[in-house]
């Protein structure tokens, strides 16, 4: 596609429910980014891919975040048992290749979630 | 620690050349300068990056000075589509750093 394209475009869960956030890269890119942006807040990074390998998850805050990219284009964040302080927008960015130093990564709208 | 500094807001009026600063006094010759902006209910957008010469694209210029401590994004005719955050950010250009390392931003309001 023309873009990164992310959904569901908003996300209200209910304390202790599991969500599952998902991300199209634009067509060929090689590397996928999730991050996390509180309100408020410029956007934390939390997990990076590089075609299906999940090259860094530091950034996931807790062992109830999970990502996956089985197949190296499509990738899905899963949140288990949703807590309130995991309400924030959701962003995902990919890029073509390595990105040493070039142009920049294209970030999708976010899904912003709400864990009521 | 944070490796910029931008001021937390400013206003500019439309049609006239939006400046907006930004401090990266601990920058090493292996670092970039990128720029990103966020409009209200949208992801960062790349505007323009830079390493130690002026660059200047469709969008805006990027001003560096000589010792690297400092840079300015100028938007040269600002349009209240401009209206955004506006993230400066300091990246290794080493193949390994991948990570954006957004700070607080500086909220810019174009007024009629």
């Amino acid at each position: 596609g023309a873009g990164v394209s992310q959904s569901p475009r908003y996300k209200v869960a209910k304390r202790g429910q599991d969500v599952a956030l998902r991300c199209d890269p634009i067509s060929g890119h090689v590397s996928l980014f999730w991050y996390q942006q509180a309100l408020g807040q410029g956007p934390e990074f939390l997990t990076y891919f590089q075609n299906e390998a999940q090259l860094d998850k530091s950034g996931l805050p807790s062992d109830r975040f999970f990502a996956e990219r089985p197949e190296g284009s499509v990738s899905t964040l899963k949140i288990q048992r949703t807590q309130q302080e995991d309400s924030a927008v959701y962003l995902c960015a990919s890029s073509l290749g390595r990105d040493r130093g070039s142009s920049g990564y294209t970030f999708g709208s976010g899904t912003r979630l709400t864990v009521v | 620690d944070a490796k910029t500094t931008q001021p937390t807001s400013m206003d500019c009026a439309e049609g006239r050349a939006a400046n907006l600063p930004c401090n990266h006094s601990t920058i090493s010759g292996n670092e970039y300068v990128y720029w990103y902006r966020q409009i209200h209910s949208q992801g960062p957008q790349y505007i323009i990056h830079g390493l130690k010469n002026n660059e200047t694209n469709e969008m805006a210029s990027l001003i560096i000075t000589e010792d690297r401590k400092s840079s300015t994004l100028i938007l040269p005719h600002a349009t209240l589509r401009d209206t955004a955050m506006y993230y400066c950010i300091v990246r290794s250009r080493l193949s390994n750093d991948y990570k954006l390392s957004f700070g607080a931003g500086t909220t810019v309001t174009v007024r009629a």
